[in-house]
């Protein structure tokens, strides 16, 4: 059964455009939900993380929205550019961090802005 | 970026044949990690270590085996690979379990 489950699949928005990419989750002990961005050839990089104590959280021109009774969070990208093409990848892992940062991800989300 | 380095890149391989990938880094990470991307399903743990010859299960571990004899060197094993495991495989490492910073890939082929 697939834990993190993300949407759209893929999503084409114009340059200045708004990206917005949607997870659900079903595990509550999760407690680390991370967003990895990937360009083709490349491995995941890690773009902005939150932790469930906050419902909302800021780097730039990226944000992350928590919604801890609805088990959902979701990755906003604002004034989109096309170096923003990517794939990006929700995940979610819980505690126990002497057993390592064990994450489950999303399907992922093929993002293309059109300029 | 993160000192990892896998190898091979690039590997086409036939049915029933045994397959080694490895994963070197410089960082001394306490955690290495293995992990296949295929469509649709992002990516998912293969297996995982959080120290020297001391390796645990994911959540896709059936059909592949590790070892990690030095902090520097984790490898992941495919004793009889089949075409189910054409994928793309990452290996990622990271220190006091937390960011986890990603290898480029090493894609396998099994014809």
């Amino acid at each position: 059964q697939q834990q993190v489950k993300q949407s759209p699949q893929s999503l084409i928005v114009q340059k200045g455009g708004i990206s917005i990419i949607n997870c659900a989750y079903e595990n509550t002990a999760f407690d680390y939900f991370p967003w990895y961005q990937q360009f083709p050839g490349k491995g995941p990089a890690l773009l902005i993380a939150i932790r469930p104590d906050v419902s909302e959280k800021k780097e730039g021109r990226f944000t992350i929205s928590f919604n801890k009774s609805a088990k959902q969070f979701s990755l906003h990208i604002m004034d989109s550019q096309p170096g923003d093409s990517a794939t990006y990848f929700c995940a979610a892992s819980r505690g126990n961090k002497a057993a390592g940062n064990k994450l489950t991800f999303g399907g992922g989300t093929r993002v293309l802005v059109k300029p | 970026d993160a000192g990892i380095t896998q190898s091979p890149r690039h590997k086409v391989t036939e049915t029933g044949t045994p397959v080694t990938l490895r994963c070197h880094q410089t960082e001394n990470h306490r955690y290495m990690y293995w992990y296949r991307q295929d469509p649709g399903h992002g990516l998912r743990l293969i297996h995982y270590s959080y120290g020297v010859k001391d390796t645990d299960k994911g959540e896709v571990s059936d059909g592949y085996s590790v070892s990690r004899s030095k902090t520097e060197d984790f490898l992941l094993t495919l004793e009889s690979a089949t075409s189910s495991q054409t994928s793309v495989y990452f290996c990622a490492i990271s220190e006091r379990g937390g960011e986890l910073f990603f290898g480029e890939g090493s894609r396998l082929t099994v014809l």
